[in-house]
């Protein structure tokens, strides 16, 4: 069945250190992959997304992912994390000819001083 | 530039009323979705629209869901006789198009629906 896996329900993180958030995803075919954060009371913020190419992608606010085929990861990192990345973060794709997305079940970021 | 605009950003109503949730996609884009994101189910497509192309459907949970767009901008997603498993946050997106070509989808801020 096709689905996506974020492994990590909670990750507590100091600020200043780096951050990896994990996801996997079960697809035929290497579908559309986003990353999307929700801080408390908002909607979704895209982050980046992989379409072809360069398999490490750069976002805003200093995220970038790497995809890889062989593990059908497409991992999020931070080198530095500041306080106001404490959030929810949310993988999803598209499958090719499709629009609907699916997301993984999210992963709570906590940052403590 | 202005984002997607939902409103109303909370809704509190009595179970059995009818609501109505608005969303105002961005400007220029053609494809229009409302997604569901509930503490039970994590985030759910319900609905999307493309152009003047006959909706899908398929994620309404009921037939007390329903939703049209009108002149291809504005979508109002309706729940009738509202139960206490509607409570949820109504979350819409849209984006340039539609199917093919992976356009990213931006989201609006949702509508928080409490049924009492």
């Amino acid at each position: 069945a096709q689905s996506v896996t974020q492994p990590d329900i909670h990750i507590t993180v100091s600020e200043g250190a780096s951050l990896e958030l994990r996801c996997n995803y079960s697809y035929g075919a290497t579908p559309y992959l986003f990353w999307y954060v929700q801080s408390p009371g908002q909607g979704l913020q895209l982050l980046l997304k992989y379409f072809s190419g360069d398999t490490l992608v750069q976002g805003i606010k200093g995220f970038e992912a790497e995809f890889k085929r062989s593990q059908s990861s497409f991992n999020l990192r931070k080198p530095s994390v500041h306080w106001s990345d404490a959030a929810e973060y949310f993988c999803a794709v598209v499958p090719w000819e499709d629009y609907k997305l699916s997301f993984g079940a999210g992963t709570t970021v906590t940052v403590r001083a | 530039g202005a984002g997607v605009s939902q409103s109303p950003s909370n809704k509190v109503t009595e179970k059995g009323k009818d609501v109505e949730l608005r969303c105002d996609p961005i400007s220029g884009h053609t494809a229009l979705y409302w997604y569901r994101q509930s503490l039970g189910q994590g985030l759910e497509f319900l609905i999307y629209f493309q152009g003047n192309s006959a909706p899908d459907k398929s994620g309404l949970p009921s037939d007390r869901f329903s939703a049209e767009r009108t002149g291809g901008s504005v979508s109002t997603l309706t729940i009738q006789r509202t139960q206490q498993e509607d409570s949820a946050v109504y979350l819409c997106a849209s984006s340039l198009s539609g199917a093919g070509g992976g356009q990213p989808q931006h989201f609006g801020d949702g509508t928080r629906l409490s049924i009492l």
